[in-house]
């Protein structure tokens, strides 16, 4: 079974300007969490979808968006970037609603000059 | 709100030694706790997860303890080996319908193991 796959792995923006990342759930698996990691905060959970609906959200202003397709594909969209934006961004899948293991992909890495 | 604290931060040790890998949470209504590791600049793995009600997971060299009323888990790694050199993640999933695929991260111990 293909693991979760995330494009692209690398973007390199500068200020003001949006970007979109993808994420592929691994086949059959319905949720998908995205995540920040930073040198300074770690990893900080950003939202989850379920379904195409977004079941959570953290503590993220409003210019960090999500949805997810029929398909169970993600993407999340990051407006008016600012350079402390520039991250490694991950997501996850997960096969049910709640206790089921997350399986992570290799991230996109961020950079906002 | 969770917290989740790993201790050590950094681990340096000698191959073939066997180490323990601390982690404690504040709030001990979870539904799962899992171990991950993340090499440099890539995503991360799963390594074991625990359900709440467990108390242990096992696979290969490692064992992964927890003990929900104290709010702690532990990773035990057997015969170290240079390919163990990671950082290692331990996570949490709160109980609630306002967890949602969310887990706690804590800020992780870097492992290295030189031969």
């Amino acid at each position: 079974k293909a693991g979760v796959t995330q494009t692209p792995r690398y973007l390199i923006k500068t200020r003001g300007q949006q970007v979109t990342l993808s994420c592929s759930p691994i086949s059959g698996h319905r949720s998908v969490s995205w995540y920040q990691q930073t040198p300074g905060q770690g990893l900080q959970f950003l939202f989850e979808y379920f379904s195409e609906t977004q079941r959570n959200k953290g503590n993220f202003p409003g210019r960090f968006s999500g949805r997810q397709f029929s398909n169970s594909r993600s993407e999340m969209n990051v407006s008016t970037l600012e350079l402390g934006d520039s991250a490694l961004y991950l997501c996850a899948s997960s096969s049910l609603a709640i206790v089921n293991e997350q399986f992570f992909g290799p991230g996109t890495r961020l950079t906002v000059l | 709100k969770q917290e989740v604290t790993q201790i050590p931060a950094a681990l340096s040790v000698p191959e073939g030694e066997n180490l323990v890998l601390n982690c404690s949470f504040t709030d001990s209504a979870i539904y799962n706790l899992q171990w991950f590791r993340q090499d440099p600049g890539k995503g991360l793995t799963s390594l074991l997860l625990i359900q709440s009600s467990q108390r242990e997971q096992t696979s290969g060299r490692l064992n992964a303890s927890l003990d929900k009323s104290s709010g702690r888990s532990t990773l035990y790694i057997a015969a170290s080996q240079p390919g163990d050199s990671a950082t290692y993640l331990c996570a949490v999933m709160d109980a609630g319908g306002t967890s949602y695929g969310k887990l706690t991260f804590g800020q992780g111990t870097i492992l290295t193991v030189h031969p």
